[in-house]
């Protein structure tokens, strides 16, 4: 059974361009969330996405969207891009109200 | 407002010592919580959960948490260290759909 799996591992970008991250979820997994972990800090909420609609959103700003398709898996989108973007983003899946199973990640760098 | 704390930004112990790192949570009832372990460059791994009932909860890796109420606290232990488990800790909450994680302790090993 595969895990919650996401592409690409690595990135990097340019200040002003726009990225997008991929996350499938876990076999059996409806509820897919979108964490950003800057070094040494812990996962900050993004968003999460059920149902293919953004359910629940942390403090982010609208430069961050994010989309659910129909066999679960998602998308995060990140536009005019910063250089405090850069961070490890991680996806996590879950079953409604479950635990959260992750991801290894997604490290993006803006230069 | 909801948060998480863990106050111990890094811990040393030596192999085969007891281990013990705290976690307070601030939250108007109680949250499901949680502690995730996070190897370099990795996503992160759930040690274990609490979600109601017995107050003591066991873990994988020989892991085990208590919740205390009165102290909001869920603090993790483990009898005897492995250099193995050498890592960065996470006390996670999960409340109205929403995971709150603290910042980490970062767990070092002394052979």
């Amino acid at each position: 059974d595969a895990g919650v799996t996401q592409s690409p591992t690595h990135l990097i970008k340019t200040r002003g361009q726009q990225v997008t991250l991929r996350c499938s979820p876990k076999s059996g997994h409806d509820t897919v969330s979108w964490y950003q972990q800057a070094l040494g800090q812990g996962p900050q909420f993004i968003f999460q996405y059920y149902e293919e609609e953004e359910r629940q959103r942390g403090n982010f700003p609208d430069r961050f969207s994010g989309h659910q398709f129909p066999n679960y898996s998602s998308e995060l989108n990140v536009n005019a891009l910063l250089l405090g973007d850069s961070a490890l983003y991680l996806c996590a899946s879950s079953i409604s109200t479950g635990e959260l199973f992750f991801g290894e990640g997604s490290r993006l760098t803006v230069l | 407002a909801q948060s998480v704390t863990q106050p111990d930004i890094h811990i040393t112990v030596s192999e085969g010592a007891s281990l013990e790192l705290r976690c307070n949570y601030s939250y108007g009832a109680t949250p499901y919580l949680f502690w995730y372990v996070q190897s370099p460059g990795q996503g992160l791994q759930l040690l274990l959960k609490y979600f109601s009932g017995d107050t003591l909860v066991q873990g994988i890796k020989g892991f085990e948490a208590e919740f205390k109420r009165s102290q909001s606290s869920f603090n993790l232990r483990k009898p005897s260290v492995h250099w193995s488990d050498a890592a960065e800790y996470f006390c996670a909450a999960y409340n109205f759909n929403k995971f709150y994680f603290g910042s980490g302790t970062k767990l070092n090993v002394k052979p």
